[in-house]
């Protein structure tokens, strides 16, 4: 187990209001990531985070933003959400040296209509 | 730009049978990852693969890393309804900020 939760864990949302994900670790690891999940594209990486304030984009971060002002969590933000935000979001850690394996949250399933 | 192909995409099965599932790139991984996830749930880190041609069992399944470290294979022998799961590959690619390349999965059903 590697300590990782996520909220919520549903959410449905209408079209254009802001949404906030949170993920929060409990061991304090430095490397983060926000993926979505979606049928026929598998897992894409949306933002992820090297170190508190320390944040870059991923394949699939047009509207979405991340903070990490503090190490144990890492929030995404929907800034207006559209339907085609529509997904299952998973948080990771990556724990630590080589090889870089990845321990997933629970995810949260994030419905816009 | 770096692709994981994985084959089949998906799988059905009786209880018994044995299979392969194959994770395929035309670039060099540093080490190789599978996963699996079931319904609802996030991935599970399953083994890692670092050495070209490293064999790795865990149980039922054997998984084996390409002697040029460009593709990887998982086989379950003697499938039970528990391996029943979307199985994940991952790429990793040294210095790229611990990023993974992700194959697309296989899902597998086996039937009782």
């Amino acid at each position: 187990d590697a300590g990782i939760t996520q909220s919520p864990r549903h959410k449905v949302t209408e079209t254009g209001t802001p949404v906030t994900l949170r993920c929060h670790q409990t061991e304090n690891h430095r490397y983060m990531y926000w993926y979505r999940q979606d049928p026929g594209h598998g897992l894409r990486l949306i933002h992820y985070s090297y170190g508190v304030k320390d944040t870059d984009k991923g394949e699939v971060s047009d509207g979405y933003s991340v903070s990490r002002s503090k190490t144990e969590d890492f929030l995404l933000t929907l800034e207006s959400a559209t339907s085609s935000q529509t997904s299952v979001y998973f948080c990771a850690i990556s724990v630590g040296g080589l090889p870089y394996e990845q321990y997933f949250g629970p995810g949260t399933r994030l419905t816009v209509t | 730009t770096q692709l994981l192909e994985q084959s089949p995409q998906f799988l059905s099965i009786q209880e018994g049978e044995n299979l392969t599932v194959y994770c395929n790139s035309s670039s060099v991984f540093s080490s190789l990852q599978w996963y699996r996830q079931e319904p609802g749930e996030g991935p599970v880190l399953l083994v890692t693969v670092v050495t070209g041609g490293e064999v790795k069992k865990l149980k039922r399944l054997t998984f084996q890393f390409g002697d040029a470290r460009k593709d990887s294979s998982l086989h379950i022998t003697a499938a039970q309804p528990g391996d029943t799961g979307l199985y994940l590959c991952a790429g990793e690619d040294a210095g790229n900020n611990r990023k993974l390349i992700w194959g697309l999965g296989t899902s597998l059903a086996v039937n009782p």
